[in-house]
C-alpha cells in the first residue's frame, strides 16, 4: 500500500528565506507524486508533478521539488518566500493499483513572516 | 475554459436531513473523484466514478453515503440522515483519462455544516 508522510504540520519562514516542505512516500512501485497548494476556502491547485521523467521538477510560482528514490523523498522548495506563499501544502501519491486515486499527506501550513 | 465546478459552496443541514453535493467536471473530463477533508486533516479519498459507473468506492462509508455520475449532468454525492460527524469540506476532482501521470483538477469544494 502506498502512503505519504509530511513532516511538520506548521512551518514558519521569514519573507525572502528558503522554503522547505518535507514529503516522504512509501510505494512498492515507481510512484507518481504531486504537490498541491490550498488557499483558505479554496480548492487545491497543482504546483508540480513527478512522473518518472526528470528528478528535479519545476512548478509554478517558483517552486520546485526533487525526487530522491534512495531517500523516498519528494521535498518542496522555493529559494525566497513571498507573503503570498502563505497557504497549506499537500503532497500526494497516485495509487497505481488501478484507480489512480490520490493518497494525501496530512498537509503543512506555511506561514510567512514579514 | 471553466474548471471543476462544485455547488453549493456552503451547505447547512440539520441532523437527519439529506445533503446533495454537485460536481461538474472540466470539459472533456470523464473521470471524477470525490474526497473529504475533515477539519485540520488532509484529504481522504471517497469514491471514483466514470460516466454511469462507480469504479472504486472503497473510501465511502458503508451507510448513508452514495454517489452517481449520470450520462447527462453533474456527479452527485448524496448523504442521507446527516450527523454532526459529516461536517467537512467535500472536494471533487476530475481528469481527462485514467492514468497515474494525469493530474487531477480540483473544484473549490462544498463546505457542509451540520447543526
Amino acid at each position: 500500500a502506498q502512503s505519504v508522510t509530511q513532516l511538520g504540520s506548521h512551518v514558519s519562514v521569514s519573507e525572502g528565506a528558503l522554503v522547505l516542505l518535507r514529503c516522504n512516500y512509501s510505494s512498492s512501485v515507481p510512484p507518481y507524486l504531486f504537490w498541491y497548494v490550498q488557499y483558505p476556502n479554496q480548492g487545491l491547485q497543482l504546483l508540480l508533478k513527478y512522473t518518472s521523467a526528470a528528478t528535479l521538477v519545476k512548478g509554478i510560482n517558483g517552486f520546485e521539488a526533487e525526487f530522491k528514490k534512495s531517500e523516498t523523498s519528494f521535498h518542496l522548495t522555493k529559494p525566497s518566500a513571498h507573503m503570498s506563499d502563505a497557504a497549506e501544502y499537500f503532497c500526494a501519491v497516485s495509487d497505481q493499483g488501478g484507480t489512480y486515486k490520490y493518497i494525501f499527506g496530512t498537509g503543512t501550513r506555511l506561514k510567512v513572516l514579514a | 475554459n471553466a474548471g471543476v465546478m462544485q455547488n453549493p459552496r456552503h451547505l447547512v443541514r440539520r441532523r437527519g436531513q439529506e445533503a446533495r453535493l454537485r460536481c461538474s467536471p472540466m470539459k472533456g473530463h470523464s473521470h471524477v473523484y470525490w474526497y473529504r477533508q475533515l477539519p485540520e486533516e488532509g484529504l481522504k479519498f471517497m469514491v471514483y466514478l466514470q460516466k454511469e459507473n462507480i469504479i472504486d468506492e472503497s473510501g465511502m462509508p458503508k451507510e448513508r453515503f452514495s454517489a452517481e455520475f449520470p450520462k447527462e449532468g453533474p456527479s452527485i454525492l448524496r448523504i442521507q440522515q446527516v450527523v454532526r460527524g459529516d461536517s467537512a469540506a467535500y472536494f471533487c476532482a476530475s481528469s481527462p483519462i485514467q492514468g497515474s501521470n494525469q493530474p487531477q483538477h480540483f473544484g473549490d469544494g462544498t463546505r457542509l455544516s451540520i447543526l
